[in-house]
């Protein structure tokens, strides 16, 4: 059973620009949820959509967007891209999101702005 | 705003020797799971205990979990130099749909 893959695994853009990084979750799992790794701020929680809907967001700036699709795969996107967004981008996926479901991630998706 | 802390930031040791990371959190929380990270890879799921289970089993790792305390520990037995990582607890808040908080980590390197 293939695992979280996510697309591109590096990419480099310039400040302004804006990016779309690619999910495909676990066969089966309608929950996708993503986060942003950084040195500085660990590992924070972006949003979770099951079934196209979204029903959680963090706390990070309307630049930050998310869709997912009726196959269960999802995107993100972010735009006006600034310095301080270069960072690991992880997709998660998991059954639903009831009690007891495990989390499984995907390799992430390198995010350099210069 | 990152809910769980772990203790130690950093551990070093010897192959054969066991590993003990501590994980403290803020709120209730329905699950929490620990998960290991090599260098710029992704996460890969090791256990996850239930709020209603105190302890829990998997190969090498033993899990524990005291709500009371608001606490947990993951115990790597017999450790290995492949087992040189990073091990994040991650917990998820009630009614959070899968919204998982994750401590700052533990830097375990295991030497031959």
């Amino acid at each position: 059973k293939a695992g979280v893959t996510q697309t591109p695994r590096y990419l480099i853009k310039t400040r302004g620009q804006q990016v779309t990084l690619s999910c495909s979750p676990i066969s089966g799992h309608r929950s996708v949820s993503w986060y942003q790794q950084t040195p500085g701020q660990g590992l924070q929680f972006l949003f979770e959509y099951f079934s196209e809907t979204q029903r959680n967001k963090g706390n990070f700036p309307g630049r930050f967007s998310g869709r997912q699709f009726s196959n269960s795969r999802s995107e993100m996107n972010v735009s006006t891209l600034e310095l301080g967004d270069s960072a690991l981008y992880l997709c998660a996926s998991s059954l639903s999101g009831t009690i007891g479901n495990t989390i499984y991630f995907g390799e992430g998706s390198w995010l350099t702005v210069v | 705003s990152q809910q769980g802390e772990e203790d130690p930031q950093a551990l070093s040791i010897q192959e054969g020797e066991n590993a003990t990371m501590n994980c403290s959190y803020k709120t209730s929380i329905n699950n929490l799971q620990w998960y290991r990270q090599n260098s710029g890879r992704g996460l890969v799921h090791l256990i996850l205990i239930r709020s209603n289970e105190r302890e829990k089993h998997s190969g090498r790792l033993r899990v524990t979990l005291d709500t009371s305390k608001k606490s947990s520990s993951l115990l790597i037995t017999a450790s290995r130099a492949a087992d040189t990582a990073s091990y994040f607890c991650a917990t998820d808040e009630a009614g959070g749909y899968n919204k998982l908080i994750f401590g700052a980590g533990t830097r375990l390197a295991v030497h031959p």
